[in-house]
């Protein structure tokens, strides 16, 4: 597809349980970043990924969040013992290379955890 | 003090008025700044970047001030569709996070 895409566009869990949220960057951008954002805020920056590697992790706010991007493309955020406060949407944006180049959003993930 | 900060309105106006936003920012080795325009329940996407000169996109006209550390947003004429959150952006390299986002001014433009 020509933009970012994001599975699910809805998600709804119970407490303490696991979930992933995939991003697909737009093809051949180089740069994936994840946000968080909850009502009436902007996206708070979680982690940006440039090819594979985590280039920086400093946005994520607790152990129970992890990312990956395994083959520099596609990239799972991934949240484990969910808690009530994790309910927020999550954005995934791409760009082609360094971070400070204009970033393509995708619809986001809406968690809610019950 | 919050790293970028907005007005979050929101800002009520008429069709054809003119309205500016501004911001702020505290760290004064930022380097890149922006506008986004958020849609209700839509993602971010890019309205123009905000270069130290000041730059112009048809109605729109975004300044940066590096002393005051101030950016704004002036949209003259309002249109109905441009009713949306506006969301100031700071990209600073040497930051606990490099893009740094307001919480967005909201904008209502009325009939």
């Amino acid at each position: 597809g020509a933009g970012v895409s994001q599975t699910p566009s809805n998600k709804v869990t119970e407490k303490g349980k696991y979930v992933e949220l995939r991003c697909d960057p737009i093809s051949g951008h180089t740069a994936l970043y994840w946000y968080r954002q909850s009502l009436g805020q902007g996206p708070e920056f979680l982690i940006y990924f440039q090819g594979t590697g985590a280039a920086d992790d400093s946005g994520l706010p607790n152990d129970r969040f992890f990312a990956v991007r395994p083959e520099g493309s596609v990239s799972t955020l991934k949240i484990q013992r969910t808690e009530r406060g994790d309910s927020a949407v999550y954005l995934c944006a791409s760009s082609l290379s360094r971070s400070d180049n204009e970033q393509f959003f995708g619809p986001g993930t809406r968690l809610t955890v019950l | 003090r919050k790293e970028v900060e907005q007005d979050p309105g929101p800002f009520n106006v008429p069709e054809g008025a003119t309205v500016a936003f501004n911001c702020t920012y505290s760290n004064s080795a930022s380097q890149s700044f922006f506008w986004y325009r958020q849609d209700c329940r839509k993602e971010p996407k890019l309205l123009m970047s905000v270069y130290s000169s000041g730059n112009e996109d048809g109605r729109f006209t975004a300044q940066l001030n590096r002393a005051s550390q101030y950016i704004s947003l002036l949209i003259r004429d309002s249109k109905l569709s441009d009713s949306a959150t506006y969301l100031c952006v700071v990209f600073c390299p040497s930051g606990n996070t490099p893009l740094v986002f307001g919480k967005g001014t909201r904008l209502s433009v009325i009939a």
